[in-house]
């Protein structure tokens, strides 16, 4: 069956620009995760849904940083006035079950964004 | 806050031999240990992973190790193949709570040399 999926794979931004990214989880996983994953760094946590709702959203590190799943399937991440330092692969997951289960998180290849 | 160390940053070994990453964590909390292997311009993907209530878990070539006690978990490769050659992450998370977020380490590059 199909995975995670991500779209664009890459997107250059001129600093200062708005842009969206998206992310098309597995088909029935409640639990949506984003990430960011800095060159030569692990992932590290921004948010985390759980069907529409934003359970989690301690690891977003600016309010320029939004994340949504109106529908619970679905998520964009948007990035308001891009700067520098927003530049790396943006990555997804989704699992299965919701809060109190530590299911495999799937992950999509990733979004890489380059601020210029 | 939580953090997970790991080590080493590179690592490179005789295709055929055995391969050691180690982390250790700092969340008491934790009770799930996955790790994860990335090919280049992919996203990470399970290879493995333990619970806190056991010791160890085998897979084949992968095995991996958990102390709880001294909060440390390694991954053991035995027989390296060239296919091995990746970056591999650990990483540790807290199941049953709030937010299932897993922290991960900052990488060990494995190479395989023929």
């Amino acid at each position: 069956g199909a995975g995670v999926s991500q779209s664009p794979r890459y997107k250059v931004a001129k600093r200062g620009q708005d842009v969206a990214l998206r992310c098309d989880p597995i088909s029935g996983h409640v639990s949506l995760f984003w990430y960011q994953q800095a060159l030569g760094q692990g992932p590290e946590f921004l948010t985390y849904f759980q069907n529409e709702a934003q359970l989690d959203k301690s690891g977003l590190p600016s309010d320029r940083f939004f994340a949504e799943r109106p529908e619970g399937s679905v998520s964009t991440l948007k990035i308001q006035r891009t700067q520098q330092e927003d530049s790396a692969v943006y990555l997804c997951a989704s699992s299965l079950r919701g809060t109190g289960s530590t299911d495999t998180q799937y992950f999509g290849p990733g979004t890489r964004l380059t601020v210029l | 806050g939580e953090n997970v160390e790991q080590h080493p940053s590179t690592l490179s070994v005789q295709e055929g031999d055995s391969a050691v990453i180690k982390c250790t964590y700092s969340d008491s909390a934790s009770n799930y240990f996955p790790w994860y292997k990335q090919e280049l311009g992919k996203g990470p993907q399970l290879i493995i992973d333990i619970r806190s209530n056991v010791g160890e878990k085998k897979d084949q070539r992968i095995a991996v190790t958990l102390n709880k006690t001294a909060k440390h978990f390694s991954l053991h490769i035995t027989e390296t193949q060239p296919e091995d050659s990746a970056v591999y992450f650990c990483a540790a998370g807290r199941g049953y709570s709030s937010a299932s977020k897993i922290i991960f380490g900052s990488g060990t590059r494995l190479s395989i040399r023929p």
